[in-house]
């Protein structure tokens, strides 16, 4: 089983629409991240979480919302989907214990977000 | 703040031949900088890192890179290109302190096609 999975892996949805994208993960580690991808533009980050108690905005949060409801577990909300928030969404954790410290994340498969 | 500039957003090589696909950074403090690979309908995956140490860097299927603190420079390596090697390719940076601690700065990806 994977370690980072992500829930849908496709949807299409309607403007307007509220929509949750939820990602599980069992590696334990208390990092996590949700990214969206746009051709040409790389990955930017929404929001992250260091812990189930700290949640912080990324660069590009606006229209968007977060949920750590554990430590394995970090959704992304969509409160009004609208057709330029249409993208491929990526999930990461990462592990703030590891010797190295050198915050290596680990990638879901990803969920394809159409808003029409 | 830190950022990545991946120069080049698609290059073409033969099977058979090098394969360089460069990055840099800026960072006003010591950097960690990785490369990952995304394939077709898949989420990414780590190819290499830097953290410390031993500036040329060697990773999964023959990739390597080499840590050049004077150019500010990451660049991403296989002498010989195979067809199983055409994927999207991701440099990115972070650093070990801050507020900026822990978070990944991707460049903007490089299509990498490999030619029969």
């Amino acid at each position: 089983d994977a370690d980072v999975t992500q829930t849908p892996r496709n949807r299409i949805t309607k403007t307007g629409k509220r929509i949750m994208l939820e990602c599980s993960q069992t590696k334990g580690h208390d990092r996590m991240y949700w990214y969206r991808q746009d051709p040409g533009l790389g990955l930017r980050l929404i929001y992250y979480s260091f812990d189930v108690k700290d949640i912080n905005k990324g660069e590009i949060s606006d229209g968007y919302s977060v949920s750590r409801q554990a430590q394995a577990k970090f959704s992304l909300s969509l409160e009004s989907a609208i057709p330029n928030q249409t993208a491929l969404y990526f999930c990461a954790t990462s592990d703030s214990k590891t010797y190295t410290g050198d915050y290596e994340q680990y990638f879901g498969p990803g969920t394809r977000l159409t808003v029409t | 703040a830190q950022s990545v500039t991946q120069l080049g957003s698609h290059v073409s090589v033969s099977e058979g031949a090098l394969v360089l696909l460069r990055c840099n950074y800026s960072s006003s403090v010591p950097p960690y900088l990785f490369w990952y690979v995304q394939y077709p309908n898949q989420g990414l995956q780590l190819l290499l890192k830097y953290t410390t140490g031993a500036t040329l860097v060697k990773g999964i299927n023959g990739f390597e890179a080499e840590f050049k603190k004077s150019e500010t420079s990451f660049h991403l390596t296989k002498p010989s290109a195979h067809m199983s090697d055409a994927a999207e390719y991701f440099c990115a940076v972070t650093i070990a302190g801050g507020t900026s601690y822990g978070k990944l700065t991707f460049g903007q990806g490089t299509i990498l096609t490999v030619h029969p």
